[in-house]
Formats: structure tokens, C-alpha cells, sequence
């Protein structure tokens, strides 16, 4: 897989607030895979991303991939205490290995 | 019902003597992966099959092998382990050719070195 930054480490929201993390390359990325880990968890896969400008939502996660499909976001509205957890962003998979980002730590207070 | 599963959940080892964790799927996938995840950090490839055909990633220390004698199992051996290969081993498969394939995970191998 392709190499992606991530930001930012660690976000701390009030439950209710929006979040949104940040995954970049300095490559065009040939897809976008999103994950997320529960603390003590394993990465289980949210949703991948393919096309130059798609957006994709689940409930309250909204996905984008960039026009020039070099960056892509996942935001959630009106965070819960549900979504803790560390998210995220890869490039590649199937044969050509899945290199993650460091991930976004999600700290949500009550 | 699992579909990516390693053994044991949880690994002693002695510092220096050779330890093997094991992965098991039932999807029938082409690919399988071998992670490893430090606290706080994410998981950094090691390895992956595709069938039989290994891919080791530049920077992964000889002291880490694999085997994957089937389709159904692969194995994560570590020759020599040192203090700084205490981590989550994490194992995850895929299906076929091409990078489009969602990867799934097993719930990891926690291993400390004593």
C-alpha cells in the first residue's frame, strides 16, 4: 500500500460535538480504506473510498476522497460515547498489502 | 462466528527462546497479513501471502518468519525474541487480486517477553 499521514493523534470532543480526521498522501492513492479500533480491540472496516470526489455516508460518518484522490476525511456529527476508539485511514489491500496512518485517538468526555 | 482466528490470545515468552502464534480463517481468502501493533500506535505490516507467494515488507527484521502451509493457516514465527517485540500481533485476510478488497482481522495475539 501507499504511504498516508494522518491527523490529528489524538482529538478530545465533548459528547455531542462534531469530529473529523485528516488522512493525506503526497501520491495519488489508488483507494481509501477507513477502520476503526475499539480500545482493546482489532481495526474492523468501516468503508473503502475508490472514486476521485465520492462521498459516502454512513449514519452519522460522512467519508470523502479528494478531487485529485491525494486526501480524504471522516467526520461524524454529534459524537456518542459509542464512537471512541482509534480510526484509521489505509491505502492498498487484496496483494498489494494495506499500510495504515497513525490513526486519530477519539476521546470523548461526557 | 469468527472468521479470522489466532491462538492464544495471550503469549509469555522468555526472552531469546522462539515462539510461534498462530492464524487460522475460515473465508477462504487469497491474502493473508501478519501485523504488528504497538500500544498507542498503528498496526505496521509485516508480512502478507498471496496464495503462496511471500511478501515481506524492506524493514521487517529477519528475526520474523512465516510459514503458510494451506489456504487455511498461516504462522508468525520469532527466532530470538527481544523485549522490544512485546506486542499485539495481529493477523487479517482478504480476498483475491487487486487493492480494492476490504481486510478483515482476528482479535490479535497479545505476546510478552520476560
Amino acid at each position: 500500500g501507499q504511504q498516508v499521514m494522518q491527523i490529528p493523534q489524538y482529538q478530545h470532543v465533548q459528547e455531542g460535538e462534531d469530529f473529523t480526521t485528516y488522512c493525506n498522501s503526497s501520491t495519488t492513492l489508488s483507494n481509501i480504506q477507513w477502520y476503526k479500533q475499539r480500545p482493546g480491540g482489532h481495526p474492523v472496516f468501516l468503508i473503502q473510498l475508490v472514486k476521485s470526489g465520492e462521498v459516502k455516508k454512513q449514519k452519522r460518518l460522512t467519508f470523502q476522497f479528494g478531487e485529485a484522490k491525494k486526501n480524504s476525511s471522516l467526520h461524524i456529527t454529534a459524537t456518542q460515547t459509542t464512537d471512541v476508539g482509534t480510526y484509521f485511514c489505509g491505502s492498498g489491500g487484496g496483494a498489494d498489502g494495506l499500510t495504515f496512518g497513525k490513526g486519530t485517538h477519539l476521546i470523548i468526555q461526557p | 462466528d469468527a472468521m479470522v482466528i489466532q491462538n492464544p490470545r495471550y503469549q509469555v515468552t522468555q526472552f531469546g527462546k522462539p515462539v510461534t502464534l498462530s492464524c487460522s480463517q475460515t473465508l477462504n481468502h487469497n491474502v493473508m497479513y501478519w501485523y504488528q501493533q504497538k500500544s498507542s500506535q498503528a498496526p505496521k505490516l509485516l508480512f502478507h501471502y498471496y496464495d503462496k507467494d511471500f511478501n515481506n515488507e524492506a524493514d521487517t527484521p529477519d528475526n520474523f518468519q512465516s510459514r503458510r502451509p494451506n489456504t487455511s493457516f498461516c504462522f508468525l514465527d520469532i527466532r530470538s525474541p527481544g523485549l522490544g517485540d512485546a506486542a499485539m500481533y495481529l493477523c487479517a485476510t482478504s480476498r483475491g487480486r487487486g487493492s480494492r478488497t476490504e481486510v478483515f482481522f482476528g482479535q490479535g495475539t497479545r505476546l510478552t517477553v520476560v
